[in-house]
């Protein structure tokens, strides 16, 4: 499968602890993006990476929330001290860089559970 | 305030019958717009984009500047349909990427 790739599938965890996700997108992407999606709802957009900058941030994603992408190629996001609210799926997409229509391409996704 | 409404959470239709999944953005500027389809245990994928005016799996979406509306629709829907659907601005006017609206779950009976 040479599509986006995210781990774990499933993770359930306590209150207080911490979690990091991985995403390896597919590898001539240059753009990452991270959404997180919960009942009824569409993808929330949380941030978003050119290479290994990281150049957006959604103002209402919380300190406790940190995404990295060291080399350009796979990226991680973890959550700090996570809260129930925090309970949702995490999307992970990848696209192109080369104006404003190109095609995000998305993972299967991580879900969270937090107990 | 929401930036992209999808007014229909739901929406049923027999087979055979037409389908409009309707959509409404607002926004300063001229966003590209696309619909997204996630089937049933299957990820997030794209369906269409307005800038290729394109028609896939028999879907075509118009967007209507003065209406600020890019509906989703299709002139006889078939059982394979059934999915969630998503419409997305490329951008909102903070510059965030790809917004999805809050999706409609198309059912489409035998």
């Amino acid at each position: 499968d040479t599509g986006v790739s995210q781990n774990p599938r499933h993770k359930i965890t306590k209150r207080g602890q911490n979690v990091t996700f991985r995403c390896d997108p597919i590898s001539e992407h240059n753009r990452l993006y991270w959404y997180r999606q919960t009942l009824g709802q569409g993808p929330e957009f949380l941030t978003y990476f050119q290479n290994e900058a990281q150049l957006e941030k959604s103002r209402l994603l919380s300190d406790r929330f940190s995404a990295e992408r060291p080399k350009g190629s796979f990226s991680t996001l973890e959550i700090q001290r996570t809260e129930q609210g925090d309970s949702a799926m995490y999307l992970c997409a990848s696209s192109l860089a080369g104006g404003s229509n190109t095609e995000a391409f998305f993972g299967q996704g991580t879900r969270l559970t937090v107990v | 305030a929401q930036r992209v409404t999808q007014p229909e959470k739901l929406l049923s239709v027999f087979k055979g019958a037409p389908v409009e999944l309707k959509c409404n953005y607002s926004y300063s500027g001229s966003p590209e717009l696309f619909w997204y389809v996630q089937y049933s245990r299957q990820r997030l994928q794209l369906l269409l984009r307005h800038i290729s005016r394109e028609s896939i799996k028999g879907f075509t979406a118009d967007l209507n500047k003065g209406e600020t509306s890019f509906h989703l629709k299709k002139p006889f829907a078939q059982e394979e349909d059934s999915a969630m659907y998503y419409c997305a601005p490329d951008r909102d006017n903070y510059g965030q990427n790809f917004v999805f609206g809050p999706g409609t779950r198309l059912s489409v009976l035998p």
